[in-house]
Formats: C-alpha cells, sequence, structure tokens
C-alpha cells in the first residue's frame, strides 16, 4: 500500500521560531509536493521538487524554502514563523507511471502563536 | 491559463438521493481530471481520474464521473447518497505537458439522514 508520511498532526510553535516539516514518501516517486490549505482558499502549492536537490517555487512561496537530500524526503521549512503561516500543511508525492495522479499524507496542523 | 471551478460551495442532499458535485475546467490540450476527497483533519484521497478513453469514469465508494469535453466539465456523481459521503471534495486538473494538478476551491457535502 502506498504511504506518504508527515512528521507530525500537529504542532505548536512561537513566532520566530524556525520550524521543519519533515514528508516521507516509500514509492519511489519523482515529484514531491508542499501544499497549505486555508478554508475558502483551496489547496494553495508552496513548493515541488521534481528530483532530488531540485525545487521550484510554487503559488506561495514567500516565508517558505524546503530541503530534497534524498529521493523519498521532502522538507518544508519556516526560516521564522509568523502567525499568517497557522495553516494545514499538506504534502504529496506522485509520478509519470502513476498518471502523476498525487498521494496525499495526513496533514500537519499548524499552530503559531 | 490553466484553472479548475467548483463552482458550488456546499452541496446538501438527503441520504438515498442521488448526488452531484460539478466542475468545470479550463486547460490547454488534453486534461487529466481527478476527483479527491478530504474527511475532518485528514489528508486527501483519491477517488477517481480520467486520462483518456470512456467519458464515465467509476471511481472509489461507489462515486463516478463524467468528462463532457465540450462543456469542459467533470461533474462527480453517485446514484444514492450515504451519510458518510459527507466530506469536502476538491476536482483537480494536469495539464499534459505539466506534473503538477491545479485544484479547485473545494466543494463540501452534507448528506442529511
Amino acid at each position: 500500500d502506498v504511504k506518504v508520511t508527515q512528521s507530525s498532526r500537529y504542532l505548536v510553535k512561537r513566532t520566530g521560531e524556525k520550524v521543519f516539516l519533515e514528508c516521507v514518501q516509500d514509492m519511489d516517486h519523482e515529484n514531491m509536493f508542499w501544499y497549505r490549505q486555508d478554508p475558502g482558499l483551496g489547496l494553495r502549492l508552496i513548493y515541488f521538487s521534481y528530483d532530488v536537490k531540485m525545487k521550484e517555487k510554487g503559488d506561495i512561496p514567500e516565508g517558505y524554502s524546503v530541503s530534497r537530500e534524498k529521493k523519498e524526503r521532502f522538507s518544508l521549512i519556516l526560516e521564522s514563523a509568523s502567525t499568517n503561516q497557522t495553516s494545514m500543511y499538506l504534502c504529496a508525492s506522485s509520478s509519470p507511471l502513476s498518471s502523476y495522479e498525487q498521494y496525499f499524507g495526513p496533514g500537519t496542523r499548524l499552530t503559531v502563536t | 491559463a490553466q484553472s479548475v471551478a467548483q463552482p458550488e460551495d456546499q452541496v446538501n442532499v438527503a441520504e438515498g438521493n442521488p448526488l452531484t458535485v460539478k466542475c468545470t475546467y479550463s486547460v490547454s490540450g488534453n486534461p487529466y481530471l481527478f476527483w479527491y476527497v478530504q474527511y475532518p483533519n485528514r489528508g486527501l484521497q483519491f477517488l477517481l481520474k480520467y486520462i483518456t478513453g470512456d467519458n464515465l469514469v467509476k471511481g472509489s465508494y461507489g462515486f463516478e464521473a463524467e468528462f463532457n469535453k465540450s462543456q469542459t466539465s467533470f461533474h462527480l456523481k453517485k446514484p444514492s447518497a450515504l451519510v458518510s459521503d459527507s466530506a469536502l471534495y476538491f476536482c483537480a486538473v494536469r495539464e499534459h505537458s505539466s506534473y503538477k494538478l491545479i485544484f479547485g476551491s473545494g466543494t463540501r457535502l452534507l448528506v442529511r439522514p
């Protein structure tokens, strides 16, 4: 069974802290994605990666960075967390072999206080 | 630019009645179309996809969707709704030359007993 895991389901951080969200997939997928989900705004793409060490900005990259040192792991970094980054964060992966269907992790609900 | 529209924020239906959740898209070339479902505090789960072939696609949990090229629509349907179908539904489109998905804003389905 395919699996995408995220390091935390719930996370509470203080303003100004550096925050790491980890995502791991076991499907050998080339592509990985980070989204944030907010009520009324749907899913918004933050960053994606199509290969190890490769990354591209999505629609809302400001305030975020990413790292992909290994194929199975894609990390989202909030350099200095702010309250407007309180959100649900979703990781996904895909492969051309499955018609780019994305497989999602369970999500991390981040609260920045 | 490619886009996906889900014109209804919420759809209400009685258990046992048929349901339809609407989706229209705008994309160049032949689209890859997807439906996902999200239960509270969970990631997105894949329901079904259209890549090519028969315009009526069958998916998980008794759902199906009809691809209509002339109307650029991909509506999600189920002949008989269950209370457990109550969730948030997302339509997505992948442009043929890209590995990103563009998601609609989501439609909340509420099935009343």
